[in-house]
């Protein structure tokens, strides 16, 4: 079954710079999409880019995708310590289900 | 805002026991979902269900799991027997764009099987 994988598993970084995650995946999708998880909290939806799409902002998010890299990135600029949380990319096929990544933990340091 | 919310937020059960998990889907979705997740480790799928019955599910969703929505509001996951490796945080998430979109989820039911 396809996978998506989260890369850097973890990720340390000054408030105020920029956190890039990437995302790769092994099967054709309909849309790829980004949570967040607080510590011990629930799943957050941050963004979804289908596979027709190659690029989509929302708010200090920017999301990439590469259908012919399978691949993904997630920039969140300008960090904020309340942008720590480990992030998820998920992938939905045909089948309609989601299927995640292990997750990037990222710490942003005040 | 509308939200998933489940119940317990953590339950500590002796393995064998049953355990009935809760949620509360956004009451407009019509595609409901259980996850979970094992701590430190990636999130799973467990089923989907829809008009009232289970649409997919995985293989980790064996004869000792059930999912039922009694009375059109609660959506619930029982484990019949639990074991030690269903330890875990239980998500529910619900859906309204239909099966293609955005999921949301519950804040998770915490197991711990003793």
């Amino acid at each position: 079954s396809q996978q998506g994988e989260e890369d850097p598993q973890a990720l340390s970084i000054q408030e105020g710079e920029n956190a890039t995650m990437n995302c790769s995946y092994k099967t054709s999708i309909n849309n790829l999409q980004w949570y967040r998880q607080n510590s011990g909290r629930g799943l957050v939806h941050l963004i979804l880019i289908r596979s027709n799409e190659r690029e989509k902002h929302s708010g200090r998010l920017r999301v990439t995708l590469d259908t012919s890299k399978k691949s993904s990135s997630l920039l969140i600029t300008a960090s904020r310590a309340a942008d720590t949380a480990s992030y998820f990319c998920a992938t939905q096929d045909s089948n309609y289900q989601l299927i995640w990544g292990a997750g990037t933990k990222l710490i942003i340091k005040p | 805002e509308p939200e998933v919310t489940q119940t317990p937020s953590h339950q500590v059960t002796q393995m064998g026991q049953e355990v009935i998990l809760r949620c509360v889907p956004i009451s407009n979705h019509l595609y409901f979902y259980w996850y979970r997740q094992i701590l430190g480790q990636k999130v799973e799928f467990l089923v989907s269900f829809y008009n009232n019955e289970i649409s997919e599910k995985s293989e980790i969703f064996d004869d000792q799991f059930s999912v039922e929505r009694p009375d059109g509001s609660n959506f619930t996951l029982k484990i019949r027997s639990t074991k030690l490796e269903d330890s875990a945080m239980y998500f529910c998430a619900s859906s309204g764009s239909g099966r293609i979109g955005e999921l949301f989820f519950g804040e998770g039911s915490r197991l711990t099987v003793l």
